[in-house]
């Protein structure tokens, strides 16, 4: 899921599979974290969030998952719709720092028909 | 519905011209940021304001200033813009901590300075 050099890592599923995009963090004290997606040509808009005290939260065909002993993060996108083709963000931040947020360098999936 | 609108969505610039983006937000958010984003390096910081003419450094100040004479607009300036400031420019807005701490998005303009 994080970016190498300037290369976007992408991931590329069938249309009605499960997608599982991953992101690993870098700050042990952050609580707080955040996927977002974002269409080309657009601003990126939030999906779904999760705290520390939490290892996993459900939405609606998405679901965060949340591995504080590795610092990892994933999102799972059941039945991948073409709609669900953008770049994908996850974001940590943590109470000490105001919740500012830091960025990974995102992922972008491509759902094939 | 929550909004947060830049200005203008693209802009193109000749090196040395003074650049204003403009950023407002109807949420009545104390905090506003921005961020420029570039291939495969993500969002970066440029900077945030917690509160009305309150500014800080993000990651990756340089070439660039801030305005935020009132709360619902946070302008971004650069002095004497430069190629290496073509970039897609992204403002947000957030509350101050709290339970809801996620960050609003503006549409994003992407500038080119030529």
């Amino acid at each position: 899921g994080e970016s190498v050099g300037l290369h976007l890592p992408t991931l590329s599923v069938q249309e009605g599979d499960n997608s599982i995009i991953n992101c690993a963090y870098s700050n042990s004290a952050s609580d707080y974290f955040i996927w977002y997606k974002q269409e080309s040509g657009k601003g990126p808009q939030f999906i779904i969030d999760i705290r520390s005290n939490m290892d996993k939260r459900q939405g609606q065909r998405v679901t965060v998952l949340l591995n504080k002993t590795v610092k990892h993060l994933s999102l799972q996108i059941a039945a991948t719709q073409p709609g669900d083709s953008a770049v994908y963000f996850c974001a940590e931040g943590a109470n000490y720092a105001g919740n500012m947020l830091t960025f990974g360098g995102g992922t972008r999936l491509m759902v094939k028909p | 519905d929550v909004k947060v609108t830049q200005s203008s969505r693209y802009l193109v610039k000749r090196t040395g011209e003074k650049v204003f983006l403009e950023c407002v937000q109807d949420m009545d958010h104390e905090n506003m940021f921005w961020y420029r984003q570039d291939p495969g390096l993500g969002l970066r910081l440029i900077y945030f304001s917690y509160d009305v003419k309150m500014k800080e450094k993000g990651d990756i100040p340089e070439g660039y200033s801030v305005s935020r004479e009132k709360k619902e607009r946070f302008s971004l300036i650069l002095e004497s813009a430069s190629t290496n400031q073509t970039s897609m420019y992204l403002c947000a807005s957030s509350l101050v901590p709290g339970p809801n701490t996620e960050a609003f998005f503006g549409q994003g303009t992407r500038l080119t300075v030529v």
